[in-house]
């Protein structure tokens, strides 16, 4: 069974540099074809993804925040993290990690975390 | 970036209706579409995936077709717990955009 779960702090003070780790279970992220994503969702509005690893350790990045996006995995640990540098108010949402499996799913994500709340606020 | 447009963007319907919701791309992304459905406070859950299939253990009274730059998604008799908000996102090319969002509501 697939877990993800995302940690991280509740609230961060502007221009500090916010670090979430998703750690997951029940699968390998040394699969081939599987990535765990990051997707972010401000109070009352929509999806955005934000950044996608993937088993070979490609890495991609939401192209209006690839200055301040780093994600790295730790395939020992089931673990993978997001930092997010220069933090804003606008970028109070929460976050959410995602599981993404191979081209059978359709490179869906099949398997998301509760979320992580994020407040950015002096 | 691949936009995406979701219509409507709200919508208000009865249990038992049927309901359509599109989505568009701004190019083809063939097949790669996939629906959310997510409710207030919780994580979205996947749908349908590949444009028209379905994810293990969803009603079989949501469908999806499509294919190119136009989708939709409908559900064929609608179930109180069907009322949420719908996000279509495309997975052809990363950023793995996704649309607006649909929120559904009870007449």
């Amino acid at each position: 069974q697939i877990t993800v779960k995302e940690s991280g702090p509740t609230l961060v003070k502007p221009t500090q540099t916010l670090t979430l780790t998703c750690a997951f279970s029940g699968f390998s992220l040394n699969t081939h074809g599987v990535g765990v994503g990051w997707i972010r969702q401000p109070p009352g509005k929509a999806l955005q993804w934000l950044a996608l690893i993937f088993w070979d350790d490609d890495k991609r990045y939401s192209p209006s925040l690839k200055s301040r996006l780093n994600i790295t995995k730790d395939t020992s640990k089931n673990h993978v993290v997001l930092t997010m540098t220069n933090m804003d108010p606008v970028d109070t949402g929460t976050y959410y990690c995602a599981h993404r499996p191979g081209y059978s799913s359709g490179w869906a994500f099949d398997f998301w975390g509760q979320g992580a709340l994020v407040t950015v606020s002096s | 970036d691949i936009q995406m447009t979701q219509s409507p963007s709200s919508l208000s319907a009865s249990v038992g209706d049927r309901v359509t919701i599109t989505c568009r791309a701004s190019q083809s992304i063939i097949s790669l579409l996939n629906w959310y459905l997510q409710k207030p406070g919780k994580a979205p859950k996947l749908l349908v995936y590949s444009a028209s299939r379905l994810q293990s253990g969803v009603p079989s009274r949501f469908s999806g077709s499509g294919s190119g730059t136009d989708f939709t998604l409908t559900i064929s008799s609608l179930q109180p717990e069907d009322f949420a908000t719908y996000y279509c996102q495309q997975s052809y090319s990363t950023p793995y955009t996704f649309g607006p969002g649909t929120k559904l509501d009870i007449k």
